[in-house]
């Protein structure tokens, strides 16, 4: 099974700042097969991005994602008030179980 | 408009059974996969298993294969999670999610049903 390492686990910032946040796996992730899901207080998760660094429709274009092979990246440019959430990373390229991170927390400094 | 929406909390007894669903619309139910996640409080995300309506095929994470079934019925458009006896230790959210067309992430998800076990 491969584990993935979010860090860190709480991000504080001020609005407009930039998020940087890493989700690291114990096995190479062949064909970027990882996604990034937002879940806010309350909230089912959405789709952020996937294939690493495609965003799923209707996110905006401050969010991106970058890496390969064990290291990934969910970058947010200016941090606007509704991105205090909580990220988590999947992967999807080892079967049977799809697993997730353990989120990191972003909230307001 | 792509809505998947699940079934109320529930509140049941350690030893009791349980049913929830998940009911599709606005897509081709029987064209996806709906997959089933738990999240227990405050904790992050599992994937219990999967399913595909349009045949029935079942699949299940070794972790949860024999403590839940997963089943669908498309006629009326719904995935279904059941347990025949619960324990203290189901109490959780549990999502349910359609999977992307061909890859394994989840671009739709339900709003979530809270259970509760408690004697």
């Amino acid at each position: 099974e491969i584990v993935l390492t979010q860090s860190p686990g709480t991000l504080s910032l001020s609005l407009g700042e930039r998020a940087t946040l890493s989700c690291r796996a114990s096995q190479s992730i062949s064909s970027n097969y990882l996604a990034w899901y937002q879940q806010k207080a309350g909230q089912a998760p959405r789709l952020l991005m996937y294939g690493a660094s495609s965003r799923a429709p209707g996110v905006p274009d401050r969010f991106s994602g970058s890496g390969s092979g064990t290291d990934f990246t969910l970058t947010i440019s200016r941090l606007e008030p509704e991105d205090f959430a909580v990220y988590y990373c999947q992967q999807y390229v080892s079967s049977p179980t799809w697993t997730f991170g353990q989120g990191t927390k972003v909230e307001i400094k | 408009e792509v809505q998947l929406v699940q079934s109320g909390a529930e509140v049941k007894k350690p030893g009791e059974s349980l049913k929830i669903s998940c009911k599709g619309s606005g897509y081709s139910f029987t064209s996806y996969w709906i997959a089933w996640l738990r999240q227990m409080p405050e904790k992050g995300l599992e994937w219990m298993g999967i399913i595909y309506s349009g045949d029935s095929d079942t699949r299940y994470s070794p972790s949860f294969q024999g403590q839940v079934t997963i089943s669908a019925d498309k006629s009326i458009t719904t995935a279904y999670l059941q347990w025949s006896s619960l324990k203290a230790s189901d109490t959780a959210m549990y999502y349910c999610a359609r999977r992307a067309s061909h890859e394994e992430y989840y671009d739709y998800w339900g709003q979530g049903t809270l259970v509760t076990v408690s004697s």
